[in-house]
């Protein structure tokens, strides 16, 4: 597609459920981001792919919260028994290659999750 | 560490008004610096970005340059529209290791009439 595509574009879910968030990036780009905004926050990094590496975990904030990339494209990012304090803007990016290398990250506009 | 220091918000100013959101950042390394723009019910777009010291990023009538003797990287605008009403985030990636990009709070500004 055009951009990065995201779904749910809104989700409510009750505390103690589990959910899956879906991110297309744009085609051909070989680098995914998952980042998570939250009320007042900046942007939290949370997971990168990048081509068939193994990915950087390094910003999840519990064994809760896991990612998979299929087939080099679409991702799921998944959350576990879902908490309050986990309610939030997930926000899916996607670049050609590694956006420190001066190629420009592109952004979803994001899953906004509450959980109640 | 890395980390962003953003101006706290929100800002309110008049249409032409001139704009300053300040940024000043922490890095490891050489980092780049960046400035994304999130308008009401859209993704984070890329404003403008530099990759070096005394690098000016400009884009849409927004300038910033990347000081490093002040680790700032200031975003500017001699004349806002209504249209420019939007949050800004100043951001910056550590091309030492990091694959990813360190976020400021973001700043909403408000442009009225």
């Amino acid at each position: 597609g055009a951009g990065v595509s995201q779904s749910p574009s809104n989700k409510v879910t009750e505390k103690g459920k589990d959910v899956e968030l879906r991110c297309d990036p744009i085609s051909g780009h070989t680098a995914l981001y998952w980042y998570r905004q939250s009320l007042g926050q900046g942007l939290e990094f949370l997971i990168y792919f990048q081509g068939n590496s193994a990915p950087d975990k390094s910003g999840l904030p519990s064994d809760r919260f896991s990612a998979e990339r299929t087939g080099g494209s679409v991702s799921t990012l998944t959350i576990q028994r879902t908490q309050q304090e986990d309610s939030a803007v997930y926000l899916c990016a996607s670049s050609l290659g590694q956006g420190n290398s001066g190629n420009t990250i592109y952004f979803g506009e994001g899953s906004w999750l509450t959980v109640v | 560490g890395n980390s962003v220091t953003q101006m706290e918000g929100p800002v309110t100013l008049s249409e032409e008004a001139f704009l300053t959101i300040n940024c000043t950042y922490t890095a490891t390394g050489y980092p780049s610096l960046f400035w994304y723009v999130q308008y009401p019910g859209e993704g984070l777009q890329l404003l403008l970005k530099a990759t070096k010291a005394d690098d000016k990023g400009s884009n849409k009538g927004f300038e910033a340059t990347y000081r490093k003797e002040t680790t700032s990287f200031h975003l500017e605008k001699g004349s806002v529209q209504v249209s420019d009403s939007a949050v800004y985030f100043c951001a910056l990636s550590d091309r030492s290791g990091a694959n990813n990009l360190f976020f400021g709070t973001g700043t909403r500004l408000t442009v009225i009439p």
